[in-house]
């Protein structure tokens, strides 16, 4: 267990819908990144928030969003879902410091019909 | 950019034997290297990094890495293959607090 939880593990919806992904970051840490695993895509970086600021943004659509709240736990909003929206969503928490390594959660598989 | 290429798809390997997955980095100054595992329906797990000292990098598991400059490769060894090792890994380098994952390789180690 690696200390990082996300909520839901599995989501179903349909196009053009809203979702909300949920992550709490393992206790102390302070910055909190976001990935998107697909098959053909593999593991891609989409955003980080360190400390409720955004760090660094990636290959994130604008239909996404993302926010970090005073307590650290963040939320990933996704809108007018598509069908190439579904995929593994993980969120994963390091402590600030360059070469950190960063501790994943189990993911929120989200499948969009 | 960065990048991290995992030349092989999958690796075999019978159990018992020795086990290589390979990654090599692009050069852009001093390298943070990564390796991950992932189980099926599970988030990664991280096994061992390199960031500066000895090249030869002992991890989790049994899992050890050793980083090469001349040739920009952090290959991941470990000396006998279990067959509980049979994953996906990654491999990844961080620049400043972002990661640049490879694309993974799928290890099967056969009984």
């Amino acid at each position: 267990d690696s200390g990082v939880t996300q909520t839901p593990k599995h989501l179903i919806t349909a196009t053009g819908q809203r979702v909300t992904l949920r992550c709490s970051p393992r206790s102390g840490d302070l910055s909190v990144y976001w990935y998107q695993q697909s098959l053909d895509q593999g593991l891609q970086f989409l955003i980080q928030y360190y400390n409720g600021e955004e760090r660094a943004k990636g290959n994130i659509l604008e239909r996404f969003s993302a926010q970090q709240f005073p307590d650290l736990h963040s939320e990933l909003n996704l809108s007018s879902l598509e069908l190439g929206d579904s995929a593994l969503y993980f969120c994963a928490s390091s402590v600030e410091g360059q070469g950190t390594e960063q501790y994943f959660g189990p993911g929120t598989r989200l499948t969009v019909t | 950019a960065q990048s991290v290429a995992q030349p092989e798809d999958q690796v075999n390997v019978a159990e018992g034997n020795p086990l290589t997955v390979k990654c090599t980095y692009s050069v852009s100054g001093n390298p943070y290297l990564f390796w991950y595992v992932q189980y099926p329906n599970r988030g990664l797990q991280f096994l061992l990094k390199y960031i500066t000292g000895d090249n030869l990098v002992k991890g989790s598991y049994g899992f050890e890495a050793e980083f090469n400059k001349s040739q920009t490769s952090f290959h991941l060894k470990k000396p006998s293959a279990l067959v509980s090792d049979s994953a996906l890994y990654f491999c990844a380098d961080a620049y400043g607090q972002n990661f640049v994952f490879g694309p993974g390789t799928r290890l099967s180690v056969l009984p």
